[in-house]
């Protein structure tokens, strides 16, 4: 059964600086990886897609990599904001289906 | 475009009480999910539609949980006889179907049994 890590879950940091947020995850057969962002009663809003042939994808200031032979994924965001503040989710789909196996989440807090 | 819809937005029920949750994925969205988030937590994979087929539904957490999406668009997740535990946020999500596809979350459904 795929389970997925995320460490830490909560990250506070002030404005300016880089965050690197770790997602682990426990069976390498996967499709892909998404990082999602949510906010506070809101719905997910997706990030980056890796496709598990890639080893990263870049979107402005978001950078994710992905080795699956390890079982992990990198996001960092460069610069970070204020509006970066949110709680920051990975996922990846079944092998056999699409459903996707959540993170716990890491809650992050950029300081003005 | 529209995104995702849910509504209600919040429901509060009373401990054994019946409920139901509506979807309205993105049009021309042929796979549609549902997922339970409880607080602090991520979210957890409930079930799964293909057109109006329910292909999987081993995330229910009891037989007190049914859905459909009859004509393959709006999906209604109903929850009978509600219990304290049930308590969460029910989010939908939409894609358009292949495996390698992003998938597209609704606001969700904030549910409080008391």
């Amino acid at each position: 059964k795929q389970e997925v890590t995320q460490i830490p879950a909560a990250l506070s940091v002030p404005e300016g600086e880089n965050l690197v947020l770790n997602c682990s995850f426990t069976d390498s057969a996967i499709y892909n990886l998404q990082w999602f962002r949510q906010d506070p009663g809101k719905g997910l809003t997706s990030l980056l897609l890796i496709q598990s042939s890639q080893r990263e994808q870049t979107s402005g200031r978001l950078n994710a990599s992905l080795d699956k032979s390890s079982g992990r994924s990198t996001l960092y965001i460069a610069a970070s904001q204020p509006g970066d503040s949110a709680t920051y989710l990975c996922a990846v789909p079944k092998a056999a289906g699409n459903k996707l196996t959540f993170g716990g989440g890491t809650r992050v807090l950029v300081k003005p | 475009g529209a995104g995702v819809s849910q509504s209600p937005r919040y429901k509060v029920a009373k401990r054994g009480q019946d409920v139901a949750l509506r979807c309205d994925p993105i049009s021309g969205h042929v796979s549609l999910f549902w997922y339970q988030q409880a607080l602090g937590q991520g979210p957890e994979f409930l079930t799964y539609f293909q057109n109006e087929a329910q292909l999987d539904k081993s995330g229910l957490p009891s037989d007190r949980f049914f859905a459909e999406r009859p004509e393959g668009s709006v999906s209604t997740l109903k929850i009978q006889r509600t219990q304290q535990e049930d308590s969460a946020v029910y989010l939908c999500a939409s894609s358009l179907g292949s495996a390698q596809e992003t998938q597209y979350f609704g606001p969700g459904t904030r549910l409080l049994v008391l």
